[in-house]
């Protein structure tokens, strides 16, 4: 059964500066997903991906399937930034099942 | 398209009540899930639905109740309440299985058991 690990648990950042969310996890997978929480509660998901490298705008998602695994960077980083980011990939392993979730990372970026 | 709305927003319960919370999406996806998320914890999967007329356990079912009688419904069901279910509640729906499709989240239940 896979487990997930993401770091930093916080993050606080200046307006401007580049960010680094990691996430580790033990089984190896088919597809990793990265979502984000809205200080409200929403949640939305931002990448699903497999090898890589994936580009949103200024957010940029890496995958090492060897090392297993991911991380998500945001560049110029700016206060609506501020969000939990979550990290989540199958329970084990393969595109089948459900997924198991990360505790997430809550960034904050001051202005 | 509304995409995955839930139904109510806010609840309080006292112990021993019970209540039904109403998912639904408008995608036309298979798959449809529920979570609660607790402090300092990941998502956990309550149950899941794979098509009308289907459920499944998730990891942590105990005291909870659901069915998919509609594609686009899913509900989830506490027969009695207890202060350990307090959390926020998210349904989410997929066109494909978990691990390989992308999941659509409703705004989320905040229910507290008192």
């Amino acid at each position: 059964k896979n487990e997930v690990e993401q770091s930093p648990q916080n993050l606080t950042a200046q307006e401007g500066e580049f960010i680094t969310i990691n996430c580790s996890y033990s089984v190896g997978i088919s597809a990793l997903h990265w979502l984000q929480q809205h200080p409200g509660g929403g949640i939305v998901s931002l990448f699903m991906l497999s090898s890589g490298k994936k580009k949103h705008g200024r957010l940029i998602a890496t995958i090492n399937i060897q090392e297993k695994h991911s991380s998500l960077h945001i560049t110029a980083s700016h206060p609506r930034d501020s969000a939990v980011y979550i990290c989540a990939v199958p329970v084990y392993g393969g595109s089948q099942g459900n997924l198991i979730f990360g505790k997430g990372t809550k960034l904050s970026v001051k202005p | 398209n509304a995409g995955v709305t839930q139904t109510p927003k806010f609840r309080v319960l006292k112990t021993g009540q019970s209540m039904t919370l109403l998912c639904a999406q408008d995608m036309n996806h298979e798959y449809m899930y529920w979570y609660r998320q607790d402090p300092g914890m990941g998502l956990r999967l309550i149950h899941y639905s794979v098509g009308e007329g289907t459920t499944a356990k998730g990891e942590v079912p105990d005291g909870y109740n659901v069915s998919r009688l509609k594609k686009q419904n899913f509900l989830l069901g506490l027969e009695s309440a207890a202060p350990s279910q307090t959390s926020v509640y998210f349904c989410a729906s997929s066109y494909g299985i978990a691990g390989g499709a992308t999941q659509y989240f409703g705004p989320g239940t905040r229910l507290t058991v008192l």
